[in-house]
Order: structure tokens, then sequence, then C-alpha cells
């Protein structure tokens, strides 16, 4: 079946410091997605992309969808010990409702 | 905004025994997903549910273990029947909602098995 690698796994940054995280897949996929899970809550979404080379930002927050559409990264500027919790990678493919997920980073913010 | 309330929130169960878990949706949505995170890992989609008609299981994940119901538009239940401690999990459901939105997800349900 159709999979994404994340990576990385986990970082533990210094705050203030850039982050960047990326999801690849050998499957192509229309819609990339990604989100952030905090302990005990579910995966709120984060940004949405949904054309190959299109680059879109949410504050801090920019991801881009890959050129051959098997690929997207996400980075976030200036960490603050809020953005700590657990970024995940999603994918849909054409035709398809359903999402597959990364395994996620869980980012660590030292202050 | 739309909001997605899942219940109960956390639950410890005794192994033999069936969970049921709520979601409501405060809009009408076609689709609802549900997914199991286990411990430390990725959401692993269960079955997709459509209102009128029998949910679509993915590899793994069979009917007589987790029943779903959708009854309408805005709300669907799954059971994790006749559980063990290997069911222990977090258990979410998911709707495609429109605008901005897009696939929303609810807080979870914290399942223990003892």
């Amino acid at each position: 079946g159709q999979q994404l690698n994340q990576s990385p796994q986990s970082m533990f940054i210094q705050e203030g410091e850039d982050v960047s995280m990326n999801c690849t897949s050998s499957s192509i996929f229309n819609t990339w997605l990604w989100y952030k899970q905090e302990p005990g809550e579910g995966p709120v979404l984060l940004i949405a992309l949904y054309k190959a080379g299109e680059l879109t930002s949410n504050g801090r927050l920019t991801a881009q969808f890959g050129i051959t559409r098997k690929d997207s990264f996400l980075n976030i500027s200036a960490s603050i010990p809020s953005d700590v919790g657990i970024y995940f990678c999603a994918g849909q493919s054409q035709g398809a409702q359903k999402l597959v997920f990364g395994q996620g980073t869980r980012l660590t913010i030292n202050p | 905004s739309a909001v997605i309330s899942q219940k109960p929130s956390r639950d410890i169960c005794q192994r033999g025994t069936s969970l049921t878990i709520q979601c409501q949706v405060d809009s009408q949505v076609t689709m609802m997903f549900w997914y199991r995170q286990q411990p430390g890992q990725s959401l692993t989609l269960i079955a997709t549910a459509n209102q009128g008609s029998e949910a679509t299981y993915e590899s793994g994940f069979v009917i007589d273990k987790f029943p779903i119901s959708r009854p309408n538009l805005t709300f669907s239940t799954l059971t994790v029947s006749n559980m063990s401690p290997e069911d222990s999990s977090i258990y979410l459901c998911s709707a495609l909602l429109g605008g901005s939105y897009g696939y929303t997800f609810g807080s979870g349900t914290r399942l223990t098995v003892v």
C-alpha cells in the first residue's frame, strides 16, 4: 500500500531556531496536508497544499508541494515553546477520499 | 467554527467487554473516518463511514471487531468489541468539512484495556 516516509522522527532544538521536516513517497499525491498534534488532542490542520510546486505560508510556517508530487516539506521559522508537538504529513491520491499519514516528527524545544 | 465532538474522551475497560465511541459533527458531512493511533505511533485508518451504506474497512480491520454505525449526516459510532489489551490506543474520528477546514479530527478517545 501507499506509504509516506517522514523525517526526521524527532528533533531537539533551541528556542528561536528554524525547523525543517519533510515527507516523501513512492506514489504521486494530489493533496499534501500538514497537521500538528498535541497531547490529549486530535491532529489540527496547519497547511493544505493542492498543486505541484505550491508554496504556502501560515504565519511562521511554510510548506511546499514538491514538483514531482511525491514529496512535501514543512518549515517553521523562529521556533517558540508552543511549537512543541508531533507534526504529521498526510497525502491524498487522486480519486481517493482517505488520507495516508507519515510517521510523525516529534518536536522538542529547549527554552 | 466547525467542531467535531467525540466521547468518551478516555476510558479504562475490562478485557472481553465492548466500548462504543460517539462522534458528532456540527455540520452535515458525507464521509466520516475512524482512525486508530497506537502509543507513539501514527494514525491508521480503520474504516470510512458513509451515511446510508456499509462502512468500508481497511486491510486488517473487520466489521465484527469494529462495527460502525452512521445513522445520519452528523453522527457516527465506532464499537471496539471483545477488547483485549492490544486494543489500548487512541481512537479518532474525522470528517471532511467544507471550506478551509478540510479533514478535521475529533480530540480522540484514549482507551486502556486491562
